[in-house]
């Protein structure tokens, strides 16, 4: 059985570009969640879709946005990167809305915004 | 406010010493705690979860406790060995208002198993 899978696994970026993240979740979930880690913060939470829909939605500025496909694949995108925003970007998958079990994540895709 | 403690923020032990991490959480209503295992550059890995009943879980040589009552658990890792040099979180999954399931995350503990 296929984990989540993530790409690209690494990326580098100038300022003022944006990104478009891929995840892949586990077949048969429903939903996907996307997660920003940096050394200073942890785990922050981005935002869930489920089923095409967003559920839940993390303090990150409008210029974080995703979208979910109706194959559950999920995109996240990132505008007018800044430097702040490198980070290791996570998704994880699950069945059930926000995962209380089979919680699954990615290796992520590193960004690296210079 | 809905937190969780991780204590220490980071460790230096020798192999084959065994070490134990805290978790501390004010998350309510509670719903389930997990543990995670999370190696440098990669997503974390599920050790084990523990809903409110449960106070013990084993995963190899990783034991979590849980005491729902002071809010506490514990990962206890025996016998270290180099591969277990990685960070731990321990996250906390509490029921909204919705219904929905929110996870609230520690800021990890950073294990680092020396020769």
């Amino acid at each position: 059985k296929a984990g989540v899978t993530q790409t690209p696994r690494y990326l580098i970026k100038t300022r003022g570009q944006q990104v478009t993240l891929s995840c892949s979740p586990i077949s048969g979930h429903r939903s996907v969640s996307w997660y920003q880690q940096t050394p200073g913060q942890g785990l922050q939470f981005l935002f869930e879709y489920f089923s095409e829909t967003q559920r839940n939605k993390g303090n990150f500025p409008g210029r974080f946005s995703g979208r979910q496909f109706s194959n559950s694949r999920s995109e996240m995108n990132v505008s007018t990167l800044e430097l702040g925003d490198s980070a290791l970007y996570l998704c994880a998958s699950s069945y059930l809305t926000r995962g209380d079990y089979g919680y699954t994540f990615g290796s992520g895709t590193r960004l690296t915004v210079v | 406010k809905n937190q969780v403690e991780q204590s220490p923020q980071s460790l230096i032990i020798l192999e084959g010493k065994n070490c134990t991490l805290q978790c501390n959480y004010t998350v309510s209503p509670f719903s389930n705690l997990r543990w995670y295992k999370q190696d440098t550059g990669r997503g974390p890995v599920s050790l084990t979860i523990m809903t409110f009943s449960e106070n013990t879980k084993s995963n190899g040589r990783y034991t979590a406790t849980l005491d729902a009552d002071t809010k506490q658990s514990s990962l206890h890792i025996t016998a270290s060995q180099l591969s277990d040099s990685a960070s731990y979180i321990c996250v906390v999954s509490f029921t909204q208002p919705d219904s929905s399931y929110k996870l609230i995350f520690g800021s990890g503990t950073r294990l680092l198993v020396r020769p």
